[in-house]
């Protein structure tokens, strides 16, 4: 079935330093969704890109879908503590219609 | 507006047991889907239902099962537990889950351990 493919696993940074996590599909997205959660709570909606090499914002959030829609980003400026947490990216399946899949999440700490 | 409920929060069963966790969803959503998310696996889809039906299934053994109620209220079943079934349960609504890939409310989970 369907694959995304999402790296790195894990990431460690420092206070004030950049982020990004990449999701990859071998096979072309209807769409990409990006959701975010945070130590021992639950998924939230963070965004989601439709059209080919679409960038949307969100203050120091940029998400991007790739030209082919088989890749998007996203990518934090300045990472402050409030960003730690997994950060997931989620597409449709194309066979089923209402089937949502999810990439293995990033995992994102910080040093203060 | 109520967010996703999921009953019970936290519960704990033997091998062998069966269990059976709810997830309410957010007023108006008719389309509930489960995921199971574990340390090594990540968000594994479940099942999804929209009106009572079972739209789709993920890859699971039968031992995994669901159901969807008239007001929408879903519930996922699964028996004769195995240690490996120890995971946190997600259940996520939107109000239609079809093709324009609405996003997802989850709820806070239930998080099962098999003992």
């Amino acid at each position: 079935g369907q694959q995304v493919m999402q790296i790195p696993q894990y990431q460690h940074v420092q206070e004030g330093e950049d982020f990004t996590t990449y999701c990859n599909s071998s096979t072309t997205l209807s769409n990409i969704q990006w959701y975010k959660q945070r130590p021992g709570g639950h998924p939230v909606f963070l965004i989601q890109l439709v059209k080919s090499g679409e960038v949307k914002k969100q203050k120091r959030l940029t998400f991007q879908f790739g030209e082919a829609k088989k890749n998007s980003s996203l990518h934090i400026t300045a990472t402050q503590t409030t960003d730690v947490g997994t950060y997931f990216c989620a597409s449709l399946e194309k066979s089923s219609a209402s089937k949502i899949i999810f990439g293995s999440g990033t995992r994102l700490s910080i040093r203060p | 507006k109520a967010g996703v409920t999921q009953t019970p929060r936290y519960l704990i069963k033997t091998r062998g047991q069966q269990v059976t966790l709810s997830c309410s969803p957010i007023s108006g959503h008719r389309s509930v889907s489960w995921y199971q998310q574990t340390p090594g696996q990540g968000l594994q889809f479940l099942f999804e239902y929209f009106s009572e039906t079972q739209r789709n299934k993920g890859n699971f053994p039968g031992r995994f099962s669901g159901r969807q109620f008239s007001n929408s209220r879903s519930e996922m079943n699964v028996s004769t537990l195995e240690l490996g079934d120890s995971a946190l349960y997600l259940c996520a609504s939107s109000l239609s889950g079809g093709p324009t890939n609405e996003k997802l409310f989850f709820g806070s989970g239930t998080q099962l351990s098999v003992l």
